[in-house]
C-alpha cells in the first residue's frame, strides 16, 4: 500500500512559465511533508518543506502548497529554469517518527 | 569535505561475495539512514541509526548488515546477496532522528549482482 502517490511520472514545461508537481498521501496522520530534487547520477537535495499547521510555504521561485482535506500538496516553481530539469520526490512523515516515506518521483523537463 | 559521501559510487559483485558499502556524514548530524532505490520504485528505507543505535530495522533481509561505529560513520555490509538487490543504496543524514527535520543524502551506490 503506497501512502504517498505521484501520479504523473512526468512532466514537460516551457521555460518561464509555472511548473506545477502535485502528491498525494492517503495516511491522516502525516503531519510534515518535503519536497526533494534528484538530479542523475546525484543524491536527493532538500528543496522545501511544510508542516500541517500551515497551508503555503515559500523559497524563492519555489512554493509549496498543502491541502490537508484532500490529502494533496502541490510544488509550484515559477518561473522554470532549464536548470530545474530534474526528478522531483514528495515525501510525509509524522512528527516524531523516524521515517520518511517517499513518492514515486516525477521526472520534470523543462523547455527552452 | 561536505556533506554527505558515499563510497565506492560502482559495485559490481557476484551472489557470493562478501563487500561493505561506506557512509561518511561532516554536518554533525546525529541520525543516518540507509535506503534502497529500486527502478520505477520509491525509495525504502533500510535502515535507521540515532546516535550510532539502531532505531529502526524496516524488515530488511539478513544479507543486508548495518553498521555504525559512530555518529559520522555508516556502513551496510553485504553477503550472498541476489540478483533483485541490484539497485542504488543511498545514506542519508539528519540532525536527529526525526520525522520533521529534512534528510540529506549522499550521491549513493549503485550496486549490481550478477
Amino acid at each position: 500500500d503506497q501512502q504517498v502517490k505521484q501520479n504523473s511520472p512526468s512532466l514537460s514545461v516551457q521555460e518561464g512559465r509555472i511548473s506545477i508537481l502535485n502528491c498525494d498521501y492517503t495516511n491522516s496522520m502525516f503531519d510534515y511533508f518535503l519536497w526533494y530534487k534528484k538530479y542523475p547520477a546525484e543524491g536527493p537535495t532538500f528543496l522545501i518543506s511544510i508542516s500541517s499547521i500551515k497551508d503555503k510555504n515559500e523559497d524563492g521561485r519555489f512554493t509549496v502548497f498543502l491541502n490537508k482535506s484532500a490529502k494533496h500538496l502541490s510544488l509550484h516553481i515559477v518561473p522554470s529554469q532549464p536548470g530545474d530539469s530534474a526528478v522531483y520526490f514528495c515525501a510525509a512523515s509524522i512528527w516524531g517518527a523516524q521515517k520518511l516515506v517517499f513518492g514515486q518521483g516525477t521526472r520534470l523537463t523543462i523547455n527552452p | 569535505e561536505t556533506g554527505v559521501t558515499q563510497t565506492p559510487r560502482h559495485l559490481v559483485m557476484g551472489m557470493t561475495n562478501k563487500k561493505s558499502l561506506k557512509c561518511e556524514q561532516h554536518l554533525g548530524h546525529n541520525a543516518m539512514y540507509w535506503y534502497k532505490q529500486s527502478a520505477k520504485k520509491p525509495l525504502e528505507l533500510m535502515f535507521v541509526y540515532s546516535l550510532e543505535e539502531r532505531v529502526e530495522n524496516n524488515s530488511v533481509p539478513s544479507r543486508f548488515s548495518p553498521e555504525c561505529p559512530n555518529s559520522s560513520h555508516l556502513f551496510l555490509h553485504l553477503h550472498t546477496l541476489q540478483p533483485e538487490d541490484s539497485a542504488l543504496y543511498l545514506c542519508a543524514s539528519s540532525q536527529e532522528a526525526a520525522g520533521n527535520q529534512p534528510q540529506h543524502f549522499g550521491d549513493g551506490t549503485r550496486l549490481s549482482i550478477l
